[in-house]
């Protein structure tokens, strides 16, 4: 079966500029999570969302924020782009119940 | 909330040796994953293995949830092997997916 998509792969931004991310669940996945990997801060998680409901909440700032459609794909959405938001962005796919997720190629998005 | 360590943050072996890497986690866990991160960025899986023994041709790994560790085993490494080793864990609070992630361990394997 398919993996877990993320488009676009690669993203050049400008400060202040806003940014979309997408991602496209395994099928019969219920539950995507985003995560931000940065060489400081390792991989943090940001938000899960589960039957299009935020389940769960890393701590990021309000300018990230991210929504999941009725076919269980996700959109993250970064305003206000920082120099600090270049990063890799990954999405992980799972039941939702705990057991195993699988990610995505990543988004890595640069702010220049 | 649950810490995860990896160690060592580093290994370097020559091909064909055999090594181990270690996750230690500080709560109870209802998942535990370890990924390799391709030159690419992409996390592959390896095992989910919140508890027991799993092998994989010349991987294995064993979770000792008790006592809040698990270890990977490369045998007979390949150059191939070479890249960055995640522990990943989500605690017992409901249906959690939320995976807290180790620092990672660089395994370099040289021809």
């Amino acid at each position: 079966k398919a993996g877990v998509t993320q488009t676009p792969r690669y993203l050049i931004k400008t400060r202040g500029q806003q940014v979309t991310l997408s991602c496209s669940p395994i099928s019969g996945h219920r539950s995507v999570s985003w995560y931000q990997q940065t060489p400081g801060q390792g991989l943090q998680f940001l938000f899960e969302y589960f039957s299009e409901t935020q389940r769960n909440k890393g701590n990021f700032p309000g300018r990230f924020s991210g929504r999941q459609f009725s076919n269980s794909r996700s959109e993250m959405n970064v305003s206000t782009l920082e120099l600090g938001d270049s990063a890799l962005y990954l999405c992980a796919s799972s039941s939702g119940d705990g057991t195993e997720a699988f990610f995505g190629q990543g988004t890595r998005l640069t702010v220049v | 909330g649950i810490q995860v360590e990896q160690s060592p943050p580093d290994l370097i072996l020559q091909e064909g040796a055999n090594s181990t890497l270690r996750c230690n986690f500080s709560d109870s866990v209802n998942n535990l994953q370890w990924f390799h991160q391709n030159p690419w960025g992409q996390l592959i899986n390896l095992f989910y293995i919140p508890s027991g023994t799993k092998q994989n041709g010349r991987l294995s790994a064993t979770t000792v949830a008790t006592e809040r560790y698990s270890l990977l085993y490369i045998s007979s490494s390949q150059t191939t092997d070479s890249g960055v080793y995640f522990c990943a864990v989500a605690d017992y609070t409901g249906a959690n997916s939320k995976l807290t992630f180790g620092k990672g361990i660089t395994l370099s394997v040289r021809p």
